[in-house]
């Protein structure tokens, strides 16, 4: 099946400081990459949805400033979480849609600790 | 305002028996409502997903069944096991390949 995988798994920041999560598809170009966020013993929020050579589209309510997505290849898109807060805490969780091809899936996660 | 309503919040099923657990929704736009299986630190994992016109589909011992008209569908876990304790989430989306919306979430615990 296809994979997507995520880089780091865990990450420990400072505050102030900016963290940069890699989301890739291992098998298949990724036409479409979403970017979900979810809260400890929450369901997982969509955060922005980004194509290959455009820009994302960011949810309701999240900071474009904030979290930075670039989507610049159609295997890789970043999240950058800038000047980074302990209550930017969380599980980060891509997914990688090959569009029309099929349905997406899933990364493992990475988990952010900001002290 | 949540999309898409699931219950229960958490469900104890003894080894053997249905886990059954309940979603509804309300955007007559969604027309692919997939459930993922997540464990604990890992991401979501597709289980079984189904289309409007679809009343049933059934992938060994998960089964979901779709009542288009109640915009209301769930998910049967048969002969549920312990290794099937895990957060279930029903979602819905415009297709398969489009952005996901999850309902909230059901921790299931199945006891020896």
């Amino acid at each position: 099946g296809a994979v997507v995988s995520q880089h780091p798994s865990w990450v420990i920041c400072k505050s102030g400081t900016s963290v940069k999560i890699e989301c890739r598809s291992l098998d298949f170009q990724a036409t479409t990459m979403f970017w979900y966020r979810q809260f400890p013993k929450q369901s997982l929020m969509l955060m922005a949805t980004s194509n290959e050579g455009s820009k994302a589209t960011y949810e309701q309510g999240v900071e474009k400033d904030k979290f930075l997505i670039n989507h610049a290849s159609l295997t890789l898109s970043t999240l950058t979480v800038t000047s980074a807060h302990p209550e930017d805490s969380s599980f980060y969780i891509c997914s990688a849609s090959p569009g029309l091809l099929g349905t997406q899936y899933f990364g493992p996660g990475t988990r952010l600790l900001v002290l | 305002q949540q999309q898409v309503k699931q219950s229960p919040q958490s469900l104890i099923v003894q080894k053997g028996g249905i886990s059954i657990i309940n979603c509804a929704y309300e955007n007559t736009a969604f027309d692919y409502f997939p459930w993922y299986q997540q464990f604990p630190g890992k991401g979501p994992a597709l289980l079984i997903a189904i289309r409007p016109d679809v009343s049933e589909k059934k992938e060994g011992r998960f089964t979901i069944s779709f009542n288009k008209s109640a915009k209301q569908f769930s998910l049967h876990i048969m002969d549920s096991q312990p290794g099937d304790s895990a957060t279930y989430f029903c979602a819905a989306s415009k297709t398969s390949y489009d952005k996901v919306i999850f309902g909230p979430g059901t921790s299931l615990s199945v006891i020896p």
